[in-house]
């Protein structure tokens, strides 16, 4: 599935750190969302935003900052993050929000933080 | 409290062998109900959805699942495993309320290994 593009997909940073993840759907979605995902657990959703517009926001620490400059794209931004924010990044769109549309996902970016 | 529960940690198949794996979901509202499968290395793809109508529902691959509203469950088949299905497979779970903006529930996730 090429419709949702994610850069970096490796990414080591340390604690001190600010990087940033990139996320870019080619779909022409109205959604789009931010997944953490860790071994052993389930998926997390952290942000979604809608035409731009951050409308869901689930209790993420501060040091994870999300940015959509237009419904294309969407960014993380990351700064002073802990090891236990390892993870795998999932970048998702859809239609619409809700539901009812099915979501489309990239790649992942694989974060270590050391 | 909405849940999602794949009671599957880890399943090895045969190639060639049917295939099934277990979902169940506790949901107040009318469900929406996903199947996702995830390669190493990429991201979830999807395999198919019921929002209503037939209980029985096809996807791609060849994958079919079943919504079974008595016993809270939806679960994955496939008749005839190929090497290409050995992957972790997620179900997911979502209503249509005002307030749910696209917020599926996922399940731990079920990984299966394909044997020769």
């Amino acid at each position: 599935e090429t419709g949702v593009t994610q850069t970096p997909r490796h990414l080591v940073m340390g604690m001190t750190n600010k990087k940033s993840l990139k996320c870019e759907q080619h779909l022409g979605h109205n959604a789009m969302y931010w997944y953490k995902q860790s071994a052993k657990k389930p998926l997390e959703l952290m942000f979604v935003y809608s035409l731009e517009e951050r409308v869901e926001n689930n209790s993420v620490p501060s040091r994870f900052s999300p940015e959509c400059p237009n419904s294309s794209h969407l960014f993380l931004h990351l700064h002073t993050l802990q090891p236990e924010d390892s993870a795998l990044y999932l970048c998702a769109s859809s239609r619409n929000p809700g539901t009812s549309y099915e979501q489309y996902f990239g790649p992942g970016t694989r974060l270590t933080v050391t | 409290a909405q849940s999602v529960t794949q009671p599957d940690i880890h399943i090895t198949v045969s190639e060639g062998a049917s295939l099934e794996l277990r979902c169940n979901y506790s949901y107040g509202a009318t469900p929406y109900l996903f199947w996702y499968v995830q390669s190493p290395g990429q991201g979830l793809q999807l395999l198919l959805k019921y929002f209503s109508g037939d209980t029985l529902v096809q996807g791609i691959k060849g994958f079919e699942a079943e919504f079974k509203r008595s016993q809270s469950s939806f679960n994955l088949r496939k008749p005839s495993v190929h090497w290409s299905d050995a992957a972790e497979y997620f179900c997911a779970v979502g209503a249509e309320t005002t307030d749910s903006w696209g917020k599926l529930q996922f399940g731990a996730g079920t990984q299966v290994v394909v044997t020769p």
